[in-house]
C-alpha cells in the first residue's frame, strides 16, 4: 500500500540549534502537504502546510520544503527550544482525506 | 474556547463491552473525522464524514460504527471490545475535505 513518511526515528538536538524533520511521500498526485506537531498527552496540533504549486513556505521559525521530483517534505526549526520537543507527522491531502506519515520524535537537550 | 472536543478522555473497559466515544467541534466545518493512533503512534484514519454523511470507511472492523446526528458531532460507538481495539482515538474536523484537519485531545482506550 502506499505510505507516507518513515517508521518513528528520533532526532536529537541542541537547545538553540536547527533542526531539520525530513519526510518521504509516495502518491505524486497530492496536492497539499500539512505538518503537524503532537506533544505528549495531547491531539496533534498543525503547525504548517504548502500546496503543491509552491516549494517553499514559511512560517514563525519554521520553513517547510517540498520537493515533487523526489517526492520528499522537509520542516525546518530555526533555534530549536525545549518547547518544540514533540513528535512531529508529515500528512498530505489527496482530495478526500490526510494520510499520515510514521512522525519523528525531535528531543532537545538543554 | 475547545475547538474539538471529545468524550472521555480515558476509558478501560473489559473485553466483550461496548462503548462509545463522543465528539464535538464548534468551528462549523463541514467534515470530521476519527484516526486510531496505535502504540508506536501511527495515525491511521478510519471514518470521515461530510455534512453527516459518510465518505471515508477505511478497513475497520463492523463492531466499529460511527453517528452523526448533526453536522457538529461524529461518535464512535464500538461493539464487543478486544484487546486489539487498544488505543488513542482522536476526533477531527475540517471546513472542507481539501482542507487542514483540527485534532481534539484524543480518548485513550485500554481494553483488559
Amino acid at each position: 500500500g502506499e505510505s507516507v513518511g518513515l517508521h518513528l526515528p528520533t532526532l536529537s538536538v541542541q537547545e538553540g540549534d536547527n533542526s531539520i524533520i525530513n519526510c518521504a511521500y509516495s502518491n505524486s498526485a497530492s496536492d497539499y502537504f500539512i505538518w503537524y506537531k503532537q506533544e505528549s498527552g495531547k491531539g496533534p496540533q498543525f503547525i504548517i502546510d504548502i500546496r503543491s504549486n509552491m516549494d517553499k513556505r514559511q512560517g514563525q521559525r519554521v520553513t517547510v520544503l517540498l520537493n515533487k521530483t523526489v517526492k520528499h517534505l522537509s520542516l525546518q526549526i530555526a533555534a530549536t527550544q525545549p518547547g518544540d520537543s514533540a513528535v512531529y507527522f508529515c500528512a498530505e491531502n489527496r482530495g478526500n482525506m490526510l494520510t499520515f506519515g510514521g512522525g519523528t520524535r525531535l528531543m532537545v537537550k538543554p | 474556547d475547545t475547538a474539538v472536543s471529545q468524550t472521555p478522555k480515558y476509558l478501560v473497559t473489559q473485553m466483550g463491552n461496548d462503548k462509545s466515544i463522543k465528539c464535538e467541534q464548534n468551528l462549523g466545518h463541514d467534515t470530521m473525522y476519527w484516526y486510531k493512533q496505535d502504540s508506536k503512534k501511527f495515525l491511521k484514519i478510519m471514518f470521515s464524514y461530510n455534512n453527516k454523511e459518510l465518505i471515508i470507511n477505511e478497513t475497520v472492523p463492523n463492531r466499529f460504527s460511527p453517528k452523526s446526528p448533526d453536522k457538529a458531532h461524529l461518535n464512535l460507538h464500538i461493539n464487543s471490545l478486544e484487546l486489539g481495539d487498544s488505543a488513542v482515538y482522536f476526533c477531527a474536523s475540517s471546513q472542507d475535505r481539501q482542507g487542514r484537519a483540527f485534532f481534539g485531545q484524543g480518548t485513550r482506550l485500554t481494553v483488559v
